[in-house]
């Protein structure tokens, strides 16, 4: 089965500062979620992207997937104590495959 | 509902009961998936349905565990005979069906087993 991996773990910022948090994909991905998860709440969907060298931005996050290497990468620019929570990446592996999460990068903004 | 709906929001069970999580779906999505996530760890899969299609149960941890979703819309996820290893936030998720874009995610029920 496909499993995500996602690196770092866990990421402090100062406010300001800009950040890169990344995701690797076992196989290949057929499409890439970013989600943001607040403590004990639900996920909420960022971007999706599905075709390689595909890049996308909303406000001051960019994610991009490079669909060779099996990666994606999202990226905060300025970051600010709004950004924190847990970042999650998902793909869905095709037909016959589970909808999977990676384990999650949990960020923290200091002010 | 606007959003995908979950009750109850928190669940305080003692060990050895069977407890209920309900989901309420988007309307008019196909798909409805359910999660687990522990205290500080990612999403667990436990089970999927599409449509009138067989379910995917390959993620459900023990016999212990069941869903059912009926009519196409509202799902129910029972835990039988509690056990303290139970304890997380189960996720419920809905979307139009694999591969046509984002799962939304309900707030999720917090499951504590004393």
């Amino acid at each position: 089965s496909q499993e995500l991996e996602q690196s770092p773990q866990s990421l402090i910022v100062q406010e300001g500062k800009n950040l890169t948090i990344n995701c690797t994909s076992s196989k290949t991905l057929y499409g890439l979620y970013w989600y943001k998860q607040k403590y004990g709440e639900g996920l909420i969907f960022l971007m999706m992207l599905q075709k390689g060298g595909e890049e996308k931005s909303h406000e001051k996050i960019t994610a991009k997937l490079d669909e060779k290497k099996q990666q994606s990468s999202l990226h905060i620019t300025a970051s600010q104590p709004s950004h924190a929570g847990i970042y999650l990446c998902g793909a869905d592996g095709g037909y016959g495959q589970n909808f999977v999460f990676g384990p999650g990068t949990r960020l923290s903004v200091l002010p | 509902g606007a959003g995908v709906s979950q009750s109850p929001s928190n669940k305080v069970t003692e060990k050895g009961k069977d407890v209920e999580l309900r989901c309420d779906p988007i309307s008019g999505h196909t798909a409805l998936y359910w999660y687990r996530q522990s205290l500080g760890q990612g999403l667990e899969f436990l089970i999927y349905f599409q449509g009138n299609s067989a379910p995917d149960k390959s993620g459900l941890p023990s016999d212990r565990f069941s869903a059912e979703r009926t009519g196409g819309s509202v799902s129910t996820l029972t835990i039988q005979r509690t056990q303290q290893e139970d304890s997380a936030v189960y996720l419920c998720a809905s979307s139009f069906g694999r591969g046509t874009g984002e799962l939304f995610f309900g707030e999720g029920s917090r499951l504590t087993v004393l």
